[in-house]
């Protein structure tokens, strides 16, 4: 089946210093991934939509210019953590369609990325 | 806004037991709803899904019934296994797969 990879899983950093987050389709390409956040025994929130070839849409509360979104290629779109202070320290899990899939076909998501800054 | 919210766990269970993950739902229109599952060190999966009231969702033995009078979505499975053993997330969305609104999720762990 449809498998979506994120790298790294989990991650470590200082205050101040950026991370970024990878989201890979393996067999599949991409247009369109979505990338969530997860605060602990919280929902899934969605933070942005990352469109190939184009800028990335943000949700409403979301800082463009912190979270950095770069969709590339068809198959990999990256979440740039900018000057990371220890709020951002979550769960980040992304979501991506398959373009060969049928209309309204549903999400593939990856196994998410645990960061936490110190 | 739209909102979901589904009740917390740990949900602990025997194997064999019957198995109601409670969900509701707020929305301004007529969204599909969903459940998603998260095993153990995988992403997750749709597990099932309901487009319209009334509709029933099953999947794996799984089954949820869209309750617009209640609006509800509860999950249920008559008979678990320790293999259900996974975190469970009720979602909707107004426009299709695209913008979907989560629940916290809830964790079941099934005993043998």
């Amino acid at each position: 089946g449809a498998v979506v990879s994120q790298h790294p899983s989990w991650v470590i950093c200082k205050s101040g210093t950026s991370v970024k987050i990878e989201c890979r389709s393996l067999d599949f390409q991409a247009t369109t991934m979505f990338w969530y956040r997860q605060f602990p025994k919280q929902s899934l929130m969605l933070m942005a939509t990352s469109n190939e070839g184009s800028k990335a849409t943000y949700e409403q509360g979301v800082e463009k210019d912190k979270f950095l979104i770069n969709h590339a290629s068809l198959t990999l779109s990256t979440l740039t953590v900018t000057s990371a202070h220890p709020e951002d320290s979550s769960f980040y899990i992304c979501s991506a369609r398959d373009d060969g899939g049928v209309t309204n076909s549903p999400l593939h998501f990856g196994n998410g990325t645990r960061l936490t800054v110190t | 806004g739209d909102s979901v919210t589904q009740m917390e766990g740990p949900v602990t269970l025997s194997e064999e037991a019957f198995l109601t993950i409670n969900c509701t739902y707020t929305a301004t229109g007529y969204p599909s709803l969903f459940w998603y599952v998260q095993y153990p060190g995988e992403g997750l999966q749709l597990l099932l899904k309901a487009t319209k009231a009334d509709d029933k969702g099953s999947n794996k033995g799984f089954e949820a019934t869209y309750r617009k009078e209640t609006t509800s979505f509860h999950l249920e499975k008559g008979s678990v296994q320790v293999s259900d053993s996974a975190v469970y997330f009720c979602a909707l969305s107004e426009g299709g797969y695209n913008k979907l609104i989560f629940g916290a999720g809830t964790r079941l762990a099934v005993h043998p």
